[in-house]
């Protein structure tokens, strides 16, 4: 079945550095979607990204989805103390003919920022 | 617009109960899909509902079930319970499609004892 694999799965640095997530899938995906998760918060959409080779930023967020749609990261530059949580990708793709088209997320990169 | 609501916020059981949880969606959303996060597993997707129907359903035992009322509120049961299911349960309502954005509920915390 399909499978999106996440990395690093933990993440620490001084506030002021830049911080990278990546997401690889197991199958081609026909859109990626990203999500930040606050600690005791729940996931909340930061972005959807649909076509091959897109970039997409917001203010010092960039997201990239690959040539291959397969592959996804979220980079952060010069990260602040707001920017702690848990980054999730989450991959629509063909899970096969009994699952059908399915959103499988990654396990997440849990960021923490020193001030 | 109101966002997604889970209710009860916060539940504690003990070992072979059995439990309900609901979920209201964002008015106007018709698919509600509901995962189980834990520590070591992230998020795994349960089951899906679009009016009324099961859309799609992940790699969980038959102890889970869900259904969804003509006015798109969903519920979950989780029966005989066990303490590996000890999670946070979260449900996320979208309008129509896969496509479209999902919007996440603030979850209810379960804790099996």
């Amino acid at each position: 079945g399909q499978q999106v694999m996440q990395i690093p799965q933990y993440q620490h640095v001084q506030e002021g550095e830049d911080f990278t997530t990546y997401c690889n899938s197991s199958t081609t995906l026909s859109n990626i979607q990203w999500y930040k998760q606050r600690p005791g918060g729940h996931p909340v959409f930061l972005i959807q990204l649909v076509k091959s080779g897109e970039v997409k930023k917001q203010k010092r967020l960039t997201f990239q989805f690959g040539e291959a749609k397969k592959n996804s990261s979220l980079h952060i530059t010069a990260t602040q103390t707001t920017d702690v949580g848990t980054y999730f990708c989450a991959g629509l793709g063909w899970a096969g003919e009994t699952s059908g088209s399915r959103l499988t997320f990654g396990e997440g990169t849990q960021l923490t920022v020193n001030p | 617009k109101a966002g997604v609501t889970q209710t009860p916020r916060y539940l504690i059981k003990t070992r072979g109960q059995q439990v309900t949880l609901s979920c209201s969606p964002i008015s106007g959303h018709r698919s509600v899909s509901w995962y189980q996060q834990t520590p070591g597993q992230g998020l795994q997707f349960l089951f899906e509902y679009f009016s009324e129907t099961q859309r799609n359903k992940g790699n969980f035992p038959g102890r889970f079930s869900g259904r969804q009322f003509s006015n798109s509120r969903s519920e979950m049961n989780v029966s005989t319970l066990e303490l590996g299911d000890s999670a946070l349960y979260l449900c996320a309502s979208r309008r129509d499609t896969l496509q479209e954005t999902q919007y996440f509920g603030p979850g209810t915390r379960l804790l099996v004892l």
